[in-house]
């Protein structure tokens, strides 16, 4: 079946390292993968965007990879703070009618 | 900056009972989208519009109705709510094309009992 997995156990890093979240996928040739992050209570964050024939984008402390052989995106934090920390969503664009299918997310928690 | 506009925030139904989440978005965006959340899964797409006067099942729609008002408004409709309609909904926006993402509102708690 087609499916997105991302780690359902949440991520403990220690404040300034870096954090690596992943995004794998079967069955799909996404045109694009995005990002978001997600605090409690509240809607996701549109963060950041990768196309399919990119390899790697950029924003601030940001890093996100997309690796269409091995179906996987990585989404990289440096420097992580404490304020890093909250759930964390890939998406994929898998049709033209732009739609979304979404994993089911990562916890972050970065301690002090 | 409002973005996305979601009404109620909480809200508890008994079995049987209906009522409308509403949505608004004031970017201009040409697409607007109705998904729910449930604990361990991704969010699912119950309907979404690509532009005004247009709107299509998404992957969850059954027990649902939507409506398309103008390009700002966007509402969904449970007629006759039921437990398994218990989640958080959320309603979003995009361009029609995703470089930039989608919006998305702070979301509408729905707990039917």
């Amino acid at each position: 079946s087609q499916k997105i997995e991302q780690n359902s156990e949440a991520l403990n890093i220690q404040e300034g390292k870096t954090a690596t979240l992943t995004c794998n996928y079967t069955n799909y040739s996404p045109a694009y993968l995005q990002w978001y992050r997600q605090d409690p209570g509240r809607g996701p964050v549109f963060l950041l965007l990768i196309r399919e024939n990119e390899k790697e984008k950029r924003k601030e402390r940001l890093k996100v990879t997309f690796d269409t052989t091995l179906k996987q995106s990585l989404f990289h934090i440096t420097a992580s703070q404490p304020a890093d920390s909250a759930t964390y969503l890939c998406a994929l664009e898998v049709d033209s009618n732009y739609q979304l299918i979404w994993g089911a997310g990562t916890k972050l928690i970065i301690k002090p | 900056n409002a973005g996305v506009t979601q009404t109620p925030k909480f809200q508890v139904l008994k079995t049987g009972q209906s009522m409308t989440l509403q949505c608004a978005q004031d970017m201009n965006h040409n697409s607007m989208y109705w998904y729910r959340q449930d604990p361990g899964m991704g969010l699912r797409l119950i309907y979404y519009s690509a532009s005004e006067g247009t709107t299509d099942k998404g992957e969850v729609p059954n027990g649902y109705n939507v409506s398309r008002l103008n390009k700002r408004e966007f509402s969904l409709r449970l007629e006759s709510a039921a437990p398994s309609q218990t989640s958080v909904y959320f309603c979003a926006s995009s361009e029609s094309q995703t470089s930039y993402g989608y919006t998305f509102g702070s979301g509408t708690r729905l707990t039917v009992v």
